[in-house]
């Protein structure tokens, strides 16, 4: 079957502070994998993509992996800011299939002054 | 401003009524996908359409459909509604989700009294 898992499922941390994030799949074939960051009340926006022949990605203070071998990948924020309050969800697709995008419940992250 | 445009915004009506949710994609992306997200949950897959026809439905109930205009603007319909109905309502559109990743709009938060 094919799932998103991601942990932990809530975080606080102090601002300047930094994160890691986790996601762990078992969606096959698998194409690529998207970290997207939820505003509250907002809809989700791609912060990174990594496809099976990337390691890892950056975007600004966010830096995401992504082990193809063991299906997990992490997104790392390096010196949190409250704007990074947020919830960051992982997707990952899946090569065939109508409907092969699979989404994460995501980890709800608080940064706090 | 994602260039995908929801409305409305905030709903609120009682148990057994119809509404109507409206997007319009960004301009040039044929593909509209519907996303219900309940209170601390995940992004529940609900239905996309490709150019005014229906490419793929995930755990759609039977009391919501759906269409693509031919304007490319769509229509989410509820009825019946129920308590647990009650939810965030996304429309994502894409030219292609594998390379590009989904654009979502900023939701349509429905409450049912």
């Amino acid at each position: 079957k094919n799932q998103v898992e991601q942990s932990p499922q809530s975080l606080i941390i102090l601002e300047g502070k930094n994160c890691t994030l986790q996601c762990n799949y078992t969606v096959s074939p698998f194409s690529n994998l998207r970290w997207y960051k939820q505003d509250t009340g907002r809809g989700p926006v791609s912060l990174t993509i990594m496809t099976f022949s990337e390691n890892t990605k950056s975007n600004g203070r966010y830096t995401a992996t992504l082990d193809a071998d063991t299906k997990q990948s992490s997104l790392h924020i390096t010196a949190s800011q409250l704007s990074d309050s947020a919830s960051y969800i992982c997707v990952v697709s899946a090569e065939t299939g109508a409907n092969n995008l699979f989404f994460g419940t995501g980890t709800r992250l608080t940064v706090i002054p | 401003d994602s260039g995908v445009t929801q409305t409305p915004k905030h709903l609120i009506t009682a148990t057994g009524q119809r509404v109507t949710l409206r997007c319009s994609p960004r301009s040039g992306d044929l593909s509209v996908y519907w996303y219900q997200q309940s209170l601390d949950q995940g992004l529940q897959f609900l239905i996309q359409y490709y150019n005014g026809e229906e490419r793929a439905k995930g755990n759609i109930l039977e009391r919501f459909s759906a269409q693509q205009f031919p304007d490319l603007h769509s229509e989410l319909n509820l009825s019946s509604l129920e308590l647990g109905d009650s939810a965030l309502y996304f429309c994502a559109s894409s030219v292609n989700p594998y390379l590009y990743g989904y654009t979502f709009g900023s939701g349509t938060r429905l409450t049912v009294v």
